[in-house]
């Protein structure tokens, strides 16, 4: 059975602070992992990683995968209050294209 | 840019009652999928469909039946709702990536 583990389960920070959101899995035949954002409605794709040490960046956010230990990070810096939702981790793996969630992450940015 | 509609936002039905929520993406994307999200369990899979008239369960498919008689539509089917299927319905959809595009989502409440 397919697992994913995300960690913290929440976090309260202020401004300007960075944040690190951890995502370990076990998926079999994995093929890549993908971050979404949840605010208040529907998640939004963040980033997608298939390949080990190779990061990914979009403005303040940043994210990497280690496909030897198994886990990946969403770094957040200088956060701001729009910051603030449900971050996903969303590890796929077989053929059909299904992706498993994780339990997601609460962030909390306070001004 | 990609857009999944739900029929609904809210929805209210009673015990018993055949519920159906329907989703419809506008981008031709083969693969479509149901999900419903509850605080502390995350987003799980119900079922999916990877072409018209196919579909494959997910991880909790018990209680739900879909169809996919177009590309675009996929619904799900609630044969007699029950008080533990209150949750948040998300459609999604994606082309051969492992990017899924959300719904805005549908809050059902069976009383």
């Amino acid at each position: 059975e397919d697992k994913v583990v995300q960690s913290p389960l929440s976090l309260v920070v202020h401004e300007g602070d960075t944040v690190t959101l951890n995502c370990s899995y076990e998926v079999t035949n994995f093929r890549s992992l993908l971050w979404y954002k949840q605010e208040k409605k529907a998640p939004t794709f963040l980033f997608m990683l298939t390949s080990s040490g190779i990061e990914k960046k979009s403005g303040r956010l940043s994210s990497i995968l280690d496909k030897k230990e198994l886990f990946s990070i969403l770094n957040i810096t200088a956060t701001q209050t729009g910051d603030s939702a449900v971050y996903l981790c969303s590890p796929s793996g077989g053929s059909n294209y299904k992706l498993t969630f994780g339990k997601g992450t609460l962030l909390t940015v306070n001004p | 840019d990609v857009k999944v509609t739900q029929s609904s936002r809210y929805l209210v039905k009673r015990t018993g009652e055949k519920v159906f929520l329907e989703c419809v993406q506008d981008m031709d994307h083969e693969n479509m999928f149901w999900y419903r999200q509850d605080p502390g369990l995350g987003l799980r899979l119900i079922y999916f469909s990877y072409d018209v008239k196919m579909k494959e369960k997910g991880d909790i498919p018990e209680g739900y039946s879909v169809s996919r008689e177009k590309k675009e539509r996929f619904s799900l089917i609630l044969e007699s709702a029950s008080t533990n299927q209150t949750s948040m319905y998300l459609c999604a959809s994606s082309l051969v990536s492992y990017e899924q595009y959300f719904g805005p989502g549908t809050r059902l409440t069976v009383t």
